[in-house]
Order: structure tokens, then C-alpha cells, then sequence
């Protein structure tokens, strides 16, 4: 039961440097997003893809650019990492309904020295 | 816009007490709501939810009830144990076929001593 994988798991960067964030889903979900967690602020949305070919920006979208690759995959890239980015990313996915529950993976804990 | 509020932690009580965890909601539509559970190191799991008012979710001994009338959907346990002890978070889901986007709320770290 794999479920959401990101990889990778642990990435240190200097600031300027760019890097992805890779993530998949093996749950034939349309939806799929990612978060930003920080202490004491919850997750917040960074961008969402509603169906394959279509992305749209969350709360939080300034440094970042995402790719819905297919219905499986959709990555995340900073192209120029600042210290302000340093967080854990999560991924998510879901079905197509309001009421149903996204699907978390891991996480990738990122710092920017 | 819609927002959630949940009990500021951190929360620290003994194997076996009783747990509430507060959360209130704002929304513009009739949203679904959800308690979600970290454990250290691992992403978020969906440890229930509740799609419409008077619905009660419940599992692994934890309930919450949908208060349309109270905006509120606090969390129960009545008998915490040790592994128990992780971040909980309160989520709603007010969206448009297509946009079901969740809000969270910030986070209630809780900590089970035996």
C-alpha cells in the first residue's frame, strides 16, 4: 500500500540553489496538492492541481512552481531557494468531492542555509 | 474566507484521562469537516470526519460531533493512552467540485504520560 510517496525525504540547500520536490499516488486520485508546514501555523496550501493539466495557486504560491506530470505525478520546484522556504512539504491527494479526505505522504523536511 | 480555530496547545495529560480538544470553524458554504493525526516524523492520516451537521465521526475511540449551530467540531477521547500522543489537527473542506481545498487549523500538539 504505497499510497502518496515524496522523495526525497531530507535535502539541505544553499540559498540560490534549485531543486524538486518529487511526489506520486497510486490511487487513481484527480486531485493532488502541496503544503508547507511550520511551527505554530499549520499547513498552508502552496498550489493544487484539480485534474491532470491543470494546476492553480494555494495561499502561499511566491518562490514556487509546480507540474501536474500525469494523474500520478505532480512536483514542485523552487528555482532559487531562500532561508524563508526552509520547512517540511507535504503532499497530498484526493478524490474529486469535498467530502472526502486527502491522502498525506511522509513529507520532505527542506532547510536552506 | 474560511478559517479554523483549535485549542492552543501543548496539551499533557495522564494514560487514561479524558480528552477534549477544541475547534471552531468560519464558512461560507456547508463544509465537511475532518480530524487529522500526525505522528513524530510521518505525514498526516485522516482519523475522522463529518460531512453534514448532526454527524458524529468516530474511530479508535475518538468522536466529534458536526454543531452547525455552534460552528464547533471539538474532539473526545475518554480514555487516552500513551500511544495517543502526537499533533492533531482540525480541517473543513468547503469547495466546489473541483476545488476541495482544506483549511487547517494550527495544531494541537498532545502528550500522554504514563
Amino acid at each position: 500500500n504505497a499510497g502518496v510517496t515524496q522523495t526525497p525525504k531530507f535535502q539541505v540547500l544553499k540559498t540560490g540553489q534549485s531543486m524538486t520536490l518529487q511526489c506520486a499516488q497510486d490511487m487513481n486520485h484527480n486531485s493532488m496538492y502541496w503544503y508547507r508546514q511550520d511551527p505554530g501555523m499549520g499547513l498552508r496550501l502552496i498550489y493544487y492541481s484539480a485534474s491532470e493539466g491543470t494546476t492553480d495557486k494555494g495561499e502561499v504560491p511566491n518562490g514556487y512552481n509546480v507540474s501536474r506530470l500525469n494523474k500520478r505525478e505532480f512536483s514542485l520546484r523552487l528555482e532559487s531557494a531562500a532561508p524563508s522556504q526552509t520547512s517540511v512539504y507535504f503532499c497530498a491527494s484526493s478524490e474529486q468531492y469535498s467530502n472526502q479526505p486527502q491522502h498525506f505522504g511522509d513529507g520532505t523536511r527542506l532547510s536552506i542555509l | 474566507g474560511n478559517s479554523v480555530t483549535q485549542m492552543e496547545g501543548p496539551v499533557t495529560l495522564s494514560e487514561e484521562a479524558f480528552l477534549t480538544i477544541n475547534c471552531t470553524y468560519t464558512a461560507t458554504g456547508y463544509p465537511s469537516l475532518f480530524w487529522y493525526v500526525q505522528y513524530p516524523g510521518e505525514g498526516l492520516q485522516l482519523l475522522l470526519k463529518a460531512t453534514k451537521a448532526d454527524d458524529k465521526g468516530s474511530n479508535k475511540g475518538f468522536e466529534a460531533t458536526y454543531r452547525k449551530e455552534t460552528t464547533s467540531f471539538h474532539l473526545e477521547k475518554g480514555s487516552v493512552q500513551v500511544s495517543d500522543s502526537a499533533v492533531y489537527f482540525c480541517a473543513l473542506s468547503d469547495g466546489d467540485f473541483g476545488n476541495e481545498k482544506l483549511t487547517f487549523g494550527t495544531g494541537t500538539r498532545l502528550t500522554i504520560i504514563p
